[in-house]
């Protein structure tokens, strides 16, 4: 079946330094979603990408599409322990698929 | 503007009897989806539902448990005669209408399950 993978599964940051994981399939995507889940809270939604190439930030937050359309990544800048959570990428495989079809998440830490 | 309401938060069942568990969509989302979650994993699609219709149930366990969304009220994910394998996070999201397009979710703060 189709499937996403997301890694790494865990990071361990110093506050300061960056962050990066990755989302991975083997069947071209509609479009992606990132959400952020902090411990004990609900997912909240992040932001989504569409075209080939893309590239979006948000502060400190950067988020690309891959070209071939079946990877994205989210980079975080000189990490702060608010961004502590778990990162999910969500993906379609159409654009009239209702379902997201979520990765298992990245989990950063930061040490202050 | 309420965002996505669920209830209850925290829900305790002992084995064998039935958890019901509700949702109501953020106001002009016409879309519910829901999604569960053990402990230290990620989000698994269970059901899609729209006004009185399930359109994708894939993710649904074929037996003890259903998903409704009534044309007056709110979804409801009912699962019946609970197990310890029930106890998990149940995430409920709704997005607006698809127009040739996918939307981000607006997620409620789940319920928790424990079954005992």
């Amino acid at each position: 079946g189709q499937q996403v993978m997301q890694i790494p599964q865990y990071q361990h940051v110093q506050e300061g330094e960056d962050f990066t994981t990755y989302c991975n399939s083997s069947t071209t995507l509609s479009n992606i979603q990132w959400y952020k889940q902090r411990p004990g809270g609900h997912p909240v939604f992040l932001i989504q990408l569409v075209k080939s190439g893309e590239v979006k930030k948000q502060k400190r937050l950067t988020f690309q599409f891959g070209e071939a359309k079946k990877n994205s990544s989210l980079h975080i800048t000189a990490t702060q322990t608010t961004d502590v959570g778990t990162y999910f990428c969500a993906v379609h495989y159409n654009t009239n698929a209702g379902k997201s079809t979520f990765g298992d998440g990245t989990t950063l830490t930061v040490k202050p | 503007n309420a965002g996505v309401m669920q209830n209850p938060r925290h829900l305790v069942r002992r084995r064998g009897q039935e958890a019901r568990l509700r949702c109501s969509p953020m106001k002009g989302h016409s879309h519910v989806y829901w999604y569960r979650q053990l402990p230290e994993e990620g989000l698994k699609f269970m059901v899609y539902l729209q006004k009185e219709n399930i359109i994708d149930e894939s993710g649904m366990p074929k037996e003890r448990f259903s998903a409704e969304f009534p044309k007056e009220g709110p979804s409801i994910l009912r699962i019946q005669q609970v197990v310890r394998g029930d106890s998990a996070a149940y995430f409920c999201a709704s997005s607006p209408r698809l127009e040739g397009g996918n939307y981000g979710y607006t997620f409620g703060s789940g319920t928790r399950l424990t079954v005992v």
